[in-house]
């Protein structure tokens, strides 16, 4: 079955790049799907971020656009999250999950921004 | 972006009892594209029905949806002990994609 897991720090602190990572099992990115990423705090309640296709085709959530980055490496079946310059108002829990009704996640990972 | 609006916050009621939970959308949502998702403490939203009315795989056929534009409906028939939890619904039809604020389903 389709397996997802986030991966990276679980502190960042003001103004640097929060980078994390998802890892796919049981399905090849490669054979389709867009695959996304999206984050859920108690102030805003859950927030799509953006999603990437294989291919690397992205498209984003425009309130983040400016400082988001997403990356694919189908060698490792992995998709990445960069966001940057962040501040205490991105604290929050972030999935990964398979587009486009998001019927696979992973099972989140709570990055807190705090010097 | 489209705004949803799910009603009511909070839903109190019994299990064996008939759940109808609303979601409205600022403006029409493209080709039906909505899902539900549920959520309970500690765990990651899981897909209930997608593209208005169609049932995830494994979900129980006591879940439905419903709705079209910018109206939809999750039902369910019949409430076990295990489906009270938080219920978002999110339209995919239109970037950005977004979600509801979501229903709380409590045990009365």
């Amino acid at each position: 079955q389709v397996q997802l897991q986030e991966s990276g720090p679980g502190l960042v602190k003001p103004s640097e790049t929060l980078s994390l990572t998802c890892t796919v099992s049981g399905y090849s990115i490669s054979s389709g799907y867009y695959w996304g990423w999206i984050r859920q705090s108690p102030g805003k309640g859950l927030e799509w971020i953006g999603s990437i296709y294989h291919s690397g085709s992205t498209y984003y959530n425009p309130s983040l656009k400016s400082r988001v980055t997403l990356s694919v490496d189908t060698s490792k079946n992995q998709f990445s999250l960069k966001l940057s310059s962040v501040t205490a108002a991105d604290t929050a829990v972030y999935y990964c999950a398979r587009d486009v009704s998001f019927d696979h996640w992973g099972q989140g990972t709570l990055v807190t921004v705090a010097s | 972006e489209i705004v949803l609006t799910q009603s009511p916050g909070t839903l109190s009621l019994s299990p064996g009892e008939r759940a109808t939970l609303s979601c409205r959308a600022s403006q029409s949502v493209i080709s039906s594209y909505l899902a539900w998702y549920q959520q309970k403490p500690g765990q990651a939203p899981r897909l209930l029905i997608y593209g208005a009315s169609d049932r995830a795989t494994g979900i129980p056929d006591r879940f439905s949806g419903s709705g079209s534009g910018t109206d939809f409906t999750l039902t369910i028939s019949r409430l076990e002990p295990e489906d009270f939890a938080v219920y978002y619904c999110q339209q995919y039809g239109s970037s950005p994609y977004t979600f509801g604020q979501g229903t709380k389903l409590e045990i009365k």
